[in-house]
């Protein structure tokens, strides 16, 4: 059983222009949502994070939206560049005690073409 | 230097052996984790320590074992290794903050 449900598996954007990968949860206790970016051989690396009591965060070219009702949560990559090629994964956990367990997405492998 | 370091980077073992794969950090951090990497099922929790004490059952645990030898020290045991613990394996710390912190990874084959 999944509980966080990420899509779509890979994607293939051109520079400059928007990549969007999206995750829905299951469980209503989660209330940290983070979004990891790990490039290859590479560990994972926290990119930008959000909490439910707010329905976006953006730092610079990065945006997470957050749909509480819907359970779903989105990055937004604006003006994407090559050196955004990576594998993304959304995450969540519940408890503030307990941020490092994560319950992961599948993984977004995203490819920016020059 | 690298934070949080893992070894062996590669290894490549036979079924029913017993291997561990060894963690330590720079950072300062009472807590340590072990996740595994699957394709297309992202990361999964094995075990985390919150403190040198503390030891505590992530969402698949069986077939490992842990052993926190030091503040800075967490190693990860496959008591008889099977095939389809074939994967990626990371380590990583935190503080009470909730960033993360993972190694490079371990590339675990089971033949």
């Amino acid at each position: 059983q999944q509980q966080v449900k990420q899509s779509p598996q890979s994607l293939i954007v051109q520079k400059g222009g928007i990549s969007i990968i999206n995750c829905a949860y299951e469980n209503t206790a989660f209330d940290y949502f983070p979004w990891y970016q790990q490039f290859p051989g590479k560990g994972p690396a926290l990119l930008i994070a959000i909490r439910p009591d707010v329905s976006e965060k953006k730092e610079g070219r990065f945006t997470i939206s957050f749909n509480k009702s819907a359970k779903q949560f989105s990055l937004h990559i604006m003006d994407s560049q090559p050196g955004d090629s990576a594998t993304y994964f959304c995450a969540a956990s519940r408890g503030s005690s307990n941020t490092g367990k994560l319950i992961f997405g599948q993984g977004t492998t995203l490819q920016v073409k020059p | 230097d690298a934070d949080v370091t893992q070894t062996p980077r590669n290894r490549i073992t036979k079924t029913g052996k017993r291997i561990m794969l060894e963690c330590s950090q720079t950072k300062g951090h009472d807590r340590m984790y072990w996740y595994r990497q699957d394709p297309g099922l992202g990361l999964r929790l094995i075990y985390y320590s919150f403190d040198v004490k503390d030891i505590n059952k992530g969402e698949i645990s069986d077939g490992y074992s842990v052993s926190r030898q030091a503040q800075a020290k967490f190693s990860l045991s496959l008591e008889s290794a099977i095939p389809n613990q074939t994967a990626l394996y990371f380590c990583a710390t935190s503080d009470f903050g909730e960033k993360l912190f993972f190694g490079s990874g371990t590339q675990l084959s089971v033949l």
